[in-house]
């Protein structure tokens, strides 16, 4: 799976967008961006993913650059429980083959949203 | 919802005791994971199976064994616990195939080795 390049921490206002980036330069055309945050305490919890279109959800928005070198996941209003470390991972979306599913894991962004 | 259920909230082992953590999910997922994470280390897979009876190492399977006798229940084994084993451990599971794959985690097991 590709190796990602997460900033270690940022800080946001509540009430305002979060835009967390990452970096997946080596990424092959057959792999998924995937994001999942770990609230303290707490196992981590799927966000969302994508291939190549952006992607919107419930709880995010997923914005995927052109050459796919490149992520930003969106929290468009965060509130002080957005506060948490959030994953971006690339994983291979291959069915079969005995890799396929394995999650890596880098060292994440710790956001923190203040009032 | 999707549950993934870890026996033990709160475990502590005395060192050389071998150590049983127990994963158990709903979803019939054929995935599942079973990972430790330290401070200043994040997550790390210890081993993952993507059937029944069939495993693989992660990156840090020394000291660790798993057996998946069924497909909804994965466990962790601590042959001879030691205190370096001392950590948060996580279970996961996730469906195998294209489509929306993503993994679903347990709430953790805290074990303390002393």
């Amino acid at each position: 799976d590709a190796k990602t390049t997460q900033p270690p921490s940022m800080d946001c206002a509540e009430g305002r967008a979060a835009n967390l980036p990452c970096n997946h330069s080596t990424i092959s055309g057959n792999e998924y961006v995937y994001w999942y945050r770990q609230i303290h305490s707490q196992g981590p919890q799927y966000i969302i993913h994508g291939l190549k279109n952006n992607e919107t959800n419930e709880m995010a928005s997923l914005i995927i650059t052109e050459d796919r070198k490149s992520s930003t996941l969106i929290l468009p209003h965060a509130t002080l429980r957005d506060t948490a470390v959030y994953y971006c991972i690339v994983r291979s979306a291959n069915a079969g083959g005995t890799s396929y599913g394995k999650l890596t894991f880098g060292q994440g962004t710790i956001l923190t949203v203040h009032p | 919802d999707v549950k993934v259920t870890q026996s033990s909230r709160y475990l502590v082992k005395r060192t050389g005791e071998k150590v049983f953590l127990e994963c158990v999910q709903d979803m019939d997922h054929e995935n599942m994971f079973w990972y430790r994470q330290d401070p200043g280390l994040g997550l790390r897979l210890i081993y993952f199976s993507y059937d029944v009876k069939m495993k693989e190492k992660g990156d840090i399977p020394e000291g660790y064994s798993v057996s998946r006798e069924k497909k909804e229940r994965f466990s962790l084994i601590l042959e001879s616990a030691s205190t370096n084993q001392t950590s948060m451990y996580l279970c996961a599971s996730s469906f195998m195939g294209r489509g929306r794959t993503e993994a679903f985690f347990g709430q953790g097991t805290r074990l303390t080795v002393v």
